[in-house]
């Protein structure tokens, strides 16, 4: 059973910010949130992780609230290869954990 | 950043036959790696947990004869899809946890292995 849920599909134009938020109510103290990009016959990539507050790397940010039960992956002025599926993870900062993948945002850009 | 392999990347085979794929973490040891199963327009399914040293763990439904897996050394596990059939086709992708790394929790992915049972 998946712990996160995210939207199914969202539509953006080039040059636009995307914000893509995930619920997971039932994160546990230990959990970090990690988001991973993938496209079309290609393994998931690593985006951008975190544990509260914010997190900015060269290519998005990651805003996380007190409650942790959410966070929003941030994607500035995207481009039309940033069309791909994203998905929001949360794991044991143990690394006991199996990770359980959702469904995924599919994000289509347009020109 | 940590590199995850996958060999081959794609392979034809014919029904009953046996396919072996190989995941290499190359710039890392991995104690712990993961193979999932990807059917197209869905999500990665977890089919197990690959330890080296021991045992692979399986999930629910997953037929640990007709998929073997072996983590014979910190930077290789391989999947063994034995008497193939076409219900078998699939995207088989692995990964690779960083224990060393930076970031807590990460996981590596390969490329992934398309699989193709005629």
């Amino acid at each position: 059973l998946a712990k996160t849920t995210q939207p199914i599909s969202m539509d953006s134009y080039e040059g636009q910010e995307v914000n893509i938020t995930c619920s997971h109510n039932n994160i546990a103290t230990n959990d970090y949130i990690t988001w991973y990009q993938q496209f079309p016959s290609q393994g998931p990539r690593f985006i951008i992780q975190g544990y509260k507050t914010k997190v900015t790397n060269e290519v998005a940010s990651l805003f996380i609230p007190a409650d942790r039960k959410s966070s929003t992956l941030s994607l500035p002025r995207v481009s039309l290869s940033d069309t791909a599926v994203y998905y929001c993870l949360v794991g044991d900062g143990t690394g006991g954990f199996k990770t359980i993948f959702g469904a995924g945002t599919r994000l289509f850009v347009k020109a | 950043g940590a590199v995850v392999s996958q060999h081959p990347s794609r392979v034809i085979c014919k029904s009953g036959t046996s396919v072996k794929i190989e995941c290499r973490s190359l710039d890392f040891q991995a104690t712990t790696m993961f193979w999932y199963r990807q059917f197209p327009k869905q999500s990665l399914m977890l089919m197990a947990t690959s330890n080296e040293g021991s045992k692979a763990t399986y999930e629910q439904g997953v037929e640990k004869d007709k998929f073997l897996i072996n983590h014979a050394s910190l930077t290789l596990s391989t999947l063994t899809v034995t008497s193939a059939h076409p219900e078998d086709s699939s995207f088989y992708i692995c990964s690779a946890r960083d224990q060393g790394g930076l970031r807590t929790d990460t996981q590596y992915f390969g490329p992934g292995t398309r699989l193709t049972v005629l």
